[in-house]
């Protein structure tokens, strides 16, 4: 069976750019998470959707950042305009229901110049 | 909000030994604690998971233990092997919407 698939899996741009990552959750999952991981502050929750409806969104570090989920299947995290000190590896993760163990997907490693 | 801690940091042991991750939290109302192993260049893999209803939990030479009075969780690894070489992290959360706590993680390195 798929796992979570996300992309692009590294993605390297200019401050100030718009950068678009994507995640498509394992199929019949309804719950989908966003996460970021750094050195410096490990693995955090920025977002989650049940039934593509965002639950919670207080790991959102700024404006900057918007999620969306438009349908099962996408999902998509959206920085602009983007800063250095958004560089990281962002994982999105789904989950059959809430209270069911996340399976995670492989990441996208983020570096912003 | 809840806070999870985890020890060590880095854990290097000889193959064919145990090894033991110890990570504690803080909100007493969490009852889902997940392990998770993250290799290079990986997603976290889920290993192994407890509910506060059990104490303990073992998967072939995995084991979770679980004592809630003293609010800690214990990774147990025997019989180490190179491929269990990875970083670990720990976990918690509650009902109230399965946002889970990661701890700061263990990179563990097993010596052949």
């Amino acid at each position: 069976d798929a796992g979570v698939i996300q992309s692009p899996r590294h993605e390297v741009t200019e401050m100030g750019q718009e950068v678009t990552l994507r995640c498509k959750p394992i199929s019949g999952h309804n719950s989908l998470f966003w996460y970021r991981q750094t050195m410096m502050r490990g693995l955090e929750l920025l977002i989650y959707f049940n039934n593509n409806v965002p639950i919670d969104d207080s790991g959102m570090p700024e404006d900057r950042f918007s999620a969306k989920m438009p349908n099962a299947s996408f999902s998509t995290l959206k920085i602009q305009p983007s800063e250095p000190r958004d560089s990281a590896v962002y994982f999105c993760a789904s989950s059959l229901a809430q209270n069911q163990p996340q399976h995670f997907g492989d990441g996208t490693r983020l570096s912003i110049l | 909000g809840e806070n999870v801690e985890q020890h060590p940091s880095t854990l290097s042991v000889q193959e064919g030994d145990s090894a033991v991750i110890k990570c504690t939290y803080s909100d007493s109302a969490s009852n889902y604690f997940p392990w998770y192993k993250q290799e290079l260049g990986k997603g976290p893999q889920l290993i192994i998971d407890i509910r506060s209803n059990v104490g303990e939990k073992k998967d072939q030479r995995i084991a979770v233990t679980l004592n809630k009075t003293a609010k800690h969780f214990s990774l147990h690894i025997t019989e180490t092997q190179p491929e269990d070489s990875a970083v670990y992290f720990c976990a918690a959360s509650n009902n109230a919407g399965n946002m889970l706590t990661f701890g700061g993680g263990t990179r563990l390195m097993v010596k052949p």
